[in-house]
């Protein structure tokens, strides 16, 4: 089992929608979780930083940490076709660690 | 404005020359930065982790003397590919990470096409 799966996409929506983008994880020691979105050909963007479980919001953003059950989300709400990238989550057990990246699930918003 | 910079954006050289790119951390000081390389539609594949002042780390797999990393100063970090072959044609991509807040940042990436 990998220790972060990501579905790889394309996720395709219809602008204005909400948007759910998921990873589960297979290392329960993992405490930092990171959302990136990467355009193409560009470096990725820290979106969202988040320490444990909980929830965290950011304007139309907002991530969620579940470690009981080994799963985060990234939601997007009121999707705008400048969302479409492509998003990657990462996460790792100290600040200083190694950070374990997903896949990245690209993302279309249909105008 | 840009944490990261990381230059030059894009390179194209000739088979068995070498290539430098650099990246700086523009906000803070890092004594660790890291690099990677990004394949078409896949992830980001870290290759070492660069240390300031002393040697950097290699992940398994990665030839440390094809890929050249210094780090000379606590704000600027550089990878060179030496005598570059079309297989290392790919994205290379630096990050710093915020000392206090543990967040990483990216360069802008550097696109390597060797002919």
């Amino acid at each position: 089992q990998k220790e972060v799966e990501q579905d790889p996409g394309p996720l395709s929506v219809p602008e204005g929608a909400i948007v759910s983008l998921n990873c589960t994880y297979s290392n329960s020691a993992f405490q930092y979780f990171m959302w990136y979105r990467q355009y193409s050909r560009k470096g990725p963007e820290l979106l969202m930083y988040t320490y444990s479980s909980g929830n965290k919001e950011d304007g139309r953003f907002t991530a969620q940490v579940d470690k009981s059950s080994k799963y985060i989300s990234l939601f997007i709400r009121d999707s705008q076709p400048s969302d479409s990238a492509t998003y990657l989550c990462a996460m790792n057990m100290n600040r200083d660690d190694k950070i374990i990246f997903g896949k990245g699930t690209r993302l279309h918003i249909l105008p | 404005g840009a944490v990261v910079s990381q230059h030059p954006s894009w390179v194209i050289c000739k088979s068995g020359t070498s290539v430098k790119i650099e990246c700086r951390s523009l906000d803070f000081q890092a004594t660790t930065m890291f690099w990677y390389r990004q394949f078409p539609k896949q992830s980001l594949m870290l290759m070492a982790t660069s240390n300031e002042g002393s040697k950097a780390t290699y992940e398994q797999g990665v030839e440390k003397d094809k890929f050249l990393i210094n780090h000379a100063s606590l704000t600027l970090s550089t990878l060179t590919v030496t005598s570059a072959h079309p297989e290392d044609s790919s994205f290379y991509i630096c990050s710093s990470a915020n000392p206090n807040t543990g967040e990483l940042f990216f360069g802008e990436g550097s696109r390597l096409t060797v002919l």
